[in-house]
């Protein structure tokens, strides 16, 4: 059964950095796509990075520069380092895994919240 | 990497079909046939419904189906059902190589 696993939230003041961690488990991270994906409190959906199965890595344009996506073999766990973090970086942050061949999120982890505040 | 555009708000009632817009532009939903549409209920995560623009993962209901023409990729859910009330976001891959979501739309069952 693939499970993922988000850990490493919680409120961080700006300008501040944080780590977070998704482990995976029922698949191996480095054969296939995976992505971050951040909720704002009662916003939409919004695309953060990927690192894809040969490594290269890919950001939006409001992260990057800021957050680092990369992830360990030996403990199949994906990471987002996130530095210079702003009020406006407070959200839900899903890791997921692109579906097999396929353009398209299919298994999600249940998220871990990020708060920016002073 | 503006976000798609996607109506706020689409109501229907039980048994009936809606269509669900997502506009984009020729740099990402008109560039590739790589659209994907999620379903969220609050407080879940987000749920595949849809990939490479008509595509089912394993176990989604066919009720739910694609389609793209141009800039514009539409969800339409057929035989509407009441657990179906929730958030529906598309995607689509970008020449990029990023990804981009859509605005949301509520959906509603009268």
């Amino acid at each position: 059964e693939v499970r993922l696993v988000e850990s490493g939230g919680g409120l961080i003041q700006p300008g501040g950095s944080l780590r977070l961690s998704c482990t995976a488990s029922g698949f191996t991270v480095n054969t296939n796509y995976m992505t971050w994906v951040r909720q704002a409190p009662g916003k939409g959906l919004e695309w953060v990075s990927v690192i894809q199965t040969g490594g290269s890595t890919y950001y939006a344009d409001s992260v990057k520069g800021r957050f680092t996506i990369s992830r360990d073999n030996s403990k199949n766990t994906l990471y987002l380092q996130m530095n210079s973090l702003r009020a406006e970086d407070t959200a839900v942050y899903y890791c997921a895994r692109d579906i097999p061949g396929g353009a398209g999120l299919g298994d999600w982890g249940q998220g871990t919240l990020v708060t920016v505040s002073s | 990497q503006s976000a798609l555009t996607q109506p706020a708000s689409v109501s229907g009632s039980p048994g009936q079909s809606i269509t669900i817009s997502c506009t984009g532009t020729s740099s990402d939903v008109g560039a590739y046939n790589y659209v994907s549409w999620y379903q969220q209920h609050p407080g879940k995560a987000p749920k595949l419904l849809i990939y490479d623009v008509s595509k089912w993962p394993s176990g989604v209901s066919n009720r739910f189906s694609g389609s793209k023409s141009g800039n514009t990729a539409s969800l339409t859910i057929s035989g509407l059902q009441a657990e179906d009330e929730a958030d529906y976001y598309c995607s689509s891959y970008t020449i990029s190589s990023t990804h981009v979501f859509g605005t949301g739309t509520k959906v509603t069952v009268l």
